[in-house]
């Protein structure tokens, strides 16, 4: 089944202690892409990737990091992760930019403390 | 700067009846429009997409209509089901250039 994976679905921390959300898609696509949807802001891009070792900030890119070492998996590290990162976070792929339609996975419901 | 805006934040309309969920736009380089669905607890996934090359484009009860000259474009759900109840988000893009996301409304649909 052709599908974006995300690890973990749910997550609570503390302040500063960095975390990994995880990000996997099964269809070969070289575009990956990190949102997140915050209530009346609908979703903002975080970063996203154009293929392996490639990849650029997009709208909110501040406290944030990603690596593209693989084409399939396309992690969102948060290094000192704060409250304001409190957020649902959407990681989706593409076969080819964002012209393609993005195939999203379900989710990661973060809680900062 | 916000340059998709969905200015419904939501909609509620009959079971049987037309739904028609609105955007706007304000970049004119943008050539490529899609919608997306979302249910609660799940992901967007992917309704309908329109080109500017286009007017309208349908696919089942879900048509999109394109009118360039007022950068607006809309979805018309025919006929409504309680299955279509979620949140729609528009979302628009030029070639190579990263999509733009509205803020979404949400459409109920009553039995």
């Amino acid at each position: 089944e052709a599908q974006v994976t995300q690890n973990p679905r749910y997550l609570i921390t503390v302040t500063g202690k960095k975390l990994t959300v995880t990000c996997s898609q099964n269809m070969n696509h070289e575009y990956m892409s990190w949102y997140r949807q915050d209530p009346g802001l609908g979703l903002r891009q975080i970063y996203y990737s154009m293929n392996v070792e490639v990849t650029d900030k997009g709208d909110v890119p501040e406290g944030y990091k990603v690596s593209r070492k693989e084409k399939r998996n396309f992690p969102l590290i948060l290094e000192s992760p704060s409250p304001n990162q409190t957020s649902l976070y959407f990681c989706a792929s593409s076969y080819r930019g964002d012209y393609n339609e993005q195939f999203f996975g379900p989710g990661t419901r973060l809680t900062v403390l | 700067d916000q340059q998709v805006k969905q200015n419904s934040p939501s909609l509620s309309v009959q079971e049987g009846r037309i739904s028609i969920l609105n955007c706007d736009y304000t970049n004119s380089m943008f050539d490529y429009f899609l919608w997306y669905k979302k249910y609660p607890a799940e992901g967007p996934t992917f309704l309908i997409s329109i080109s500017s090359i286009k007017d309208k484009n349908e696919d089942g009860r879900f048509t999109v209509f394109l009118n360039k000259s007022a950068k607006h474009l809309s979805l018309h759900i025919v006929p409504s089901q309680p299955g279509d109840s979620a949140v729609y988000f528009c979302a628009a893009s030029s070639y190579s250039e990263k999509l733009v996301f509205g803020k979404g409304t949400k459409l109920t649909v009553n039995p």
